[in-house]
């Protein structure tokens, strides 16, 4: 079965602090792919990346971060130098790949809320 | 901007009743996806939509229905309300390529049951 745990359900830093959010993911499946979306208060899911399973380049855009690691099963996200608009809802999810008209289902944490204080 | 609406943004109904909820996919988009999201959790799969038929479900009663118009536009309706289904519903469109999909969701759909 295909599970992705968050272990950390709050995190609080000060503006300017580096700050890293846990993903541990589990599934059978040899080709999957790992998202991250961030959820402000409005409530609307943005996309922020999608990484596939052969594919454990890190990747880097501005302030984000991420590193992915078969050998642990995780998929952390970091941002650098946190803003307070970075304040939001964080979720890891997985989807297996689809063949043959498969369902493209994502699978979520249970996010992580980062709270960036001025 | 993903270009995914929905309607309405919130919804107050009592328990017994029947709603429908209404997502607009991003133009192109051939699947849209449903979750269900209760406070504090994560998105739970409902049901998908590929080229107007249901393509997956997953673990919820059939008072849960779903519809996908040839002009990119959905519904999502639940019969018979009860309280646990209040909830923040997503919906997410895609473009159902090789791979996997990636999900672009609108801003939700707030449901009170009373």
């Amino acid at each position: 079965a295909q599970k992705v745990t968050q272990a950390q359900t709050e995190i609080s830093v000060v503006e300017k602090e580096d700050v890293t959010l846990d993903c541990v993911y589990e599934t059978r499946d040899t080709t999957y792919y790992l998202f991250w979306y961030k959820q402000p208060p409005s409530g609307e899911l943005v996309f922020l990346i999608r990484r596939n399973s052969f594919d454990e380049q890190n990747e880097i855009s501005g302030r984000y971060s991420w590193n992915f690691q078969k050998s642990t099963s995780s998929f952390n996200f970091t941002i650098t130098a946190s803003q307070v608009v970075d304040s939001a809802v964080y979720f890891c999810a997985l989807s297996e790949a689809q063949y043959g008209g498969a369902t493209n289902k994502l699978i979520f944490g249970t996010g992580t809320l980062l709270a960036v204080q001025p | 901007e993903t270009g995914v609406t929905q309607s309405p943004t919130h919804l107050i109904k009592t328990r017994g009743q029947q709603v429908t909820l209404r997502c607009s996919s991003q133009s192109g988009h051939n699947t849209v996806s449903w979750y269900q999201q209760a406070l504090g959790q994560g998105p739970q799969f409902i049901f998908q939509y590929y080229r107007e038929e249901e393509n997956g479900r997953g673990n919820f009663p059939p008072r849960f229905s779903g519809l996908q118009f040839p002009n990119y536009s959905s519904e999502l309706n639940v019969n018979a309300l009860e309280l646990d289904d209040s909830a923040l519903y997503l919906c997410a469109s895609s473009l159902r390529t090789s791979g996997t999909d990636t999900q672009y969701f609108g801003p939700g759909t707030r449901l009170t049951v009373l």
